[in-house]
């Protein structure tokens, strides 16, 4: 069936790096432009970060800009988080989600989750 | 503080009709930028519900629809189940930020 599992979230000291996972199954990856989003404990849900289906085009958020890289592999069906330089404030339940053009952009099937805490 | 705000919380009784308003401005859901809405279960990973302001996907009870008008968007259920009782956001694209959308605050639906 349709799916994304997200990987590699953990704790780590503020300044540290981790490397986000989400691996696609059931579907075309390379036909779908793919995103980060995060939900901090106890509250909304922030976009982070999107790659378009070739990996050609990337935006970021403004609050991760400089610190997070966002990357694809089509061959092996996953999408990739790097997450460098990270503050107490990432700390977050991180998605991925896949966006569908052919419902209008929306996000059509999410991952799990993975949570990332950033603490001493 | 999102650009799109939501009521933070609504409630019902069971059988009743309650709605959650989506609040925007003219660099969004007034600029015609689709809105969609997603419901989180407890404890999981956001669902969509409505897509394309008032388009359900495949499987989503018609209780659940969504409408837009001017910079606002809202989403109705009715005959409200204890199954409801989830948090709601909605999601639409804004010219002024980058990337492909951002959410509204989110509603927490409690069912009485």
């Amino acid at each position: 069936q349709v799916q994304l599992v997200e990987s590699g979230g953990g704790l780590v000291k503020p300044g540290g790096s981790l490397r986000l996972s989400c691996a696609a199954s059931g579907f075309t990856f390379s036909d779908y432009y793919m995103s980060w989003i995060r939900q901090a404990p106890g509250k909304g849900l922030e976009w982070v970060s999107y790659i378009s289906s070739s990996g050609s085009t990337i935006y970021y958020a403004d609050s991760v800009k400089g610190r997070f890289t966002i990357s694809r592999d089509n061959a092996k069906n996953s999408l990739y988080l790097q997450m460098n330089s990270l503050r107490a404030e990432d700390t977050a339940v991180y998605y991925c989600a896949r966006g569908n053009i052919r419902i209008l952009d929306a996000f059509d099937i999410w991952g799990q989750g993975t949570m990332v805490t950033v603490s001493s | 503080q999102s650009v799109l705000t939501q009521p933070p919380s609504v409630s019902g009784a069971p059988g009743q009709r309650v709605t959650i308003s989506c609040t925007g401005s003219s660099s969004n859901i007034g600029a015609g930028y689709d809105v969609h809405w997603y419901q989180q279960l407890p404890g999981t990973a956001p669902k969509l519900l409505i897509y394309g302001n008032s388009n359900r996907p495949s499987g989503v009870p018609d209780r659940f629809s969504g409408s837009k008008s001017g910079t606002s968007a809202s989403l109705a259920i009715t005959g409200l189940q204890a199954e409801d009782e989830a948090d709601y956001y909605c999601q639409s694209y804004d010219s002024s930020l980058s990337g492909p959308g951002v959410f509204g605050g989110g509603t927490k639906l409690t069912v009485l």
